[in-house]
């Protein structure tokens, strides 16, 4: 069955310093890939999904990430860190007819 | 608009008692899922519905039940409730099925069984 890990439970960064929150991903078929963001006491948003099309997904709220398949990564990025960026992330899998598999879950905290 | 809305926030239940989970969609979707958020721990699909009379079995179903007799309507059923039932429990809903489509989710029913 699929599976994600995210590497990291908790990342901290400054203001306006590069996030990277990283996510490694197992699966017998191409795989579709999501981030989820989840703020506090709230239910999970999608930041983005990666499809088979782009391997350089664009979401929302400046974040991106790319799917490389030879490392089985889709790392989520983002330049700059704003302070309402705070939140949880999670990185999930799915594939055709099989139900999604997240991972732990990151949580982001921006220090000012 | 108001989504995916999940009742109660916040429960605290003994051991062996019952309760169930409400969760409500208006978004007119076919799919509807329970999720379950342990510490440290990805979200795990414990029940999901493709619609209206049909639900099916996740990753971890045991010691829960549902039913779906609308599709606005998809609630979740805790019988006897043991501790290893302590947990975030989240509703979400699609209007396809994975894996292409995005799932909403409600803000969560946070369950302690003491």
């Amino acid at each position: 069955a699929q599976s994600v890990t995210q590497l990291g439970s908790h990342v901290s960064v400054s203001e306006g310093a590069l996030v990277l929150l990283r996510c490694n991903y197992s699966s017998s078929v191409p795989p579709y890939l999501f981030w989820y963001v989840q703020y506090p006491n709230q239910g999970l948003q999608l930041l983005l999904k990666y499809t088979s099309a782009a391997t350089l997904v664009k979401g929302i709220n400046g974040f991106e990430a790319e799917f490389k398949k030879s490392e089985t990564s889709f790392h989520l990025t983002k330049p700059s860190a704003h302070m309402s960026d705070a939140a949880e992330y999670f990185c999930a899998v799915s594939e055709w007819n099989n139900d999604m598999r997240f991972g732990a879950g990151t949580r982001l905290t921006v220090k000012p | 608009n108001a989504g995916v809305t999940q009742t109660p926030k916040f429960r605290i239940l003994k051991i062996g008692q019952s309760m169930t989970l409400q969760c409500t969609q208006d978004m007119n979707h076919n799919y509807m899922y329970w999720y379950r958020q342990d510490p440290g721990m990805g979200l795990k699909l414990i029940y999901y519905s493709v619609g209206a009379g049909i639900t099916d079995k996740g990753e971890v179903p045991n010691g829960y039940n549902v039913s779906r007799s609308t599709t606005e309507d998809f609630p979740l059923r805790l019988e006897l409730a043991a501790p290893s039932q302590t947990s975030v429990y989240f509703c979400a809903s699609s209007y396809s099925g994975p894996p292409l489509e995005t799932q909403y989710f409600g803000p969560g029913t946070r369950l302690l069984v003491l």
